[in-house]
């Protein structure tokens, strides 16, 4: 069963503008989340997480907001530039475990 | 630093055959943790190795997958015998220390394709 689900496969935006992703989790023992950018033939690199303990993390254009009751958490990037083109995906896990589980991914085009 | 490093990058088999693909780790990292992502879906846990033990093999499809790490260094994943629906991008990562919490560094990945 899949715990964590990014149901946007794929959004376009203008350079300059913001951009909102959305991921939805079911397993209430989930603590910890972390957002991952994809490029075509790389492997995922860590972008920011944040912990159940905040509603808010921040860094430089990237902000990751966490609604615990809603089991929803998104990630802003402001304003978009054409290197954000990419795959992110969501990714939740709980303190005390160590495998990642992830969404489907949103790719993510900038336009010019 | 070197990063995660996987071989092959790509490989194309027939369906039956047998494919071992290998992961170097960060040097240091203790943990190392096999995914897989079919399909453009979601990118799956296959198992975790601490040092040369496997912590969790929960996610693993079937006996016909078998993942090694010799002397707690660089691990191998082996399909045997090879099913259409093994296909897929075959991600391995590694971590310093225990916990989800503790950033895993991703390699780029081995494409399998299953013919």
């Amino acid at each position: 069963d899949q715990q964590v689900k990014q149901n946007s496969p794929s959004l376009s935006v203008q350079e300059g503008r913001i951009s909102i992703l959305n991921c939805d989790y079911t397993n209430s023992m989930f603590d910890y989340f972390l957002w991952y950018k994809k490029y075509p033939a790389e492997g995922p690199t860590f972008l920011i997480s944040i912990s159940s303990i905040k509603d808010k993390n921040e860094d430089g254009r990237f902000t990751v907001f966490l609604n615990k009751s809603a089991k929803h958490l998104s990630l802003h990037i402001v304003p978009s530039q054409p290197g954000d083109s990419a795959v992110y995906f969501c990714a939740a896990t709980a303190i005390n475990d160590y495998k990642l589980s992830f969404g489907a991914g949103t790719t993510v085009t900038v336009r010019a | 630093e070197a990063g995660v490093t996987q071989f092959p990058s790509h490989s194309v088999i027939e369906k039956g055959q047998t494919v071992t693909l290998r992961c170097d780790p960060i040097s240091g990292h203790d943990n190392l943790y096999w995914y897989r992502r079919v399909m453009g879906k979601e990118i799956k846990f296959l198992l975790h190795f601490v040092k040369e033990s496997k912590q969790d093999e929960s996610g693993m499809p079937n006996n016909r997958f078998l993942a090694e790490r010799t002397g707690g260094t660089y691990s191998t994943l082996k399909v045997q015998p090879a099913e259409l629906e093994d296909s897929g991008v075959y991600f391995c990562a590694s971590s310093q220390g225990l916990g989800g919490w503790d950033e895993q560094y991703f390699g780029p990945g081995t494409r399998l394709t299953v013919t």
